[in-house]
């Protein structure tokens, strides 16, 4: 599967641990996105990075979040003292970077976190 | 700030029926629009964008800037249609950030 990859698909945590999760984007691709989808909501954007470098972070992204896309590959979430308001599907995306228009954002499969 | 509105969390309609599903924008800029589709314990997938004005398995949507609308059309709907169907606009502020808006969804279901 070439496709973006994310890990793990479920996480179930208790209040106040630390996660993290990781997303693999489709080789070649040059950006990367991190959404947050909750219940009976469409997904909400959360941070955006260029090869390696972090361009834009949500109000969302309290700061127990932080974000990592080290040598512009792979990607990491780690949320920190985890809350139950936490509980939430994580879906990471990631796009060649062509210009805009034509630009696709391709999604993963998503990491459920629940917060017990 | 950019927001997307899909006033309708469910619609239902029968195999072969016409299928119109609702999407209303509000930005600023120049908006470019999409429709993703989330069929049953599969990801979120493109189904069409505005800029290609291309029509993905009978699905056609036009951009009606005058009423800030991108409603998602179907003459006949199938079966294999049933699926989440989610709006999403493409806000890039001075080509420094390419984030998607999304609405709330639509949960299409066409009975047969």
């Amino acid at each position: 599967d070439t496709g973006v990859s994310q890990n793990p698909r479920h996480k179930i945590t208790k209040r106040g641990q630390n996660v993290t999760f990781r997303c693999d984007p489709i080789s070649e691709h040059n950006r990367l996105y991190w959404y947050r989808q909750t219940l009976g909501q469409g997904p909400e954007f959360l941070t955006y990075f260029q090869n390696e470098a972090q361009l834009e972070k949500s109000r969302l992204l309290s700061d127990r979040f932080s974000a990592e896309r080290p040598k512009g590959s792979f990607s990491t979430l780690e949320i920190q003292r985890t809350e139950q308001g936490d509980s939430a599907m994580y879906l990471c995306a990631s796009s060649l970077g062509r210009t805009s228009g034509r630009e696709t954002q391709y999604f993963g499969p998503g990491t459920r976190l629940l917060v017990l | 700030a950019q927001r997307v509105t899909q006033p309708e969390k469910l619609l239902s309609v029968f195999k072969g029926a016409p299928v119109e599903l609702k999407c209303n924008y509000s930005y600023s800029g120049s908006p470019e629009l999409f429709w993703y589709v989330q069929y049953s314990r599969q990801r979120l997938q493109l189904l069409l964008r505005h800029i290609s004005r291309e029509s993905i398995k009978g699905f056609t949507a036009d951009l009606n800037k005058g009423e800030t609308s991108f409603h998602l059309k179907k003459p006949f709907a199938q079966e294999e249609d049933s699926a989440m169907y989610y709006c999403a606009l493409l806000s890039n502020s001075g080509g420094s950030n390419y984030k998607l808006t999304f609405g709330k969804g639509t949960l299409l279901t066409v009975n047969p």
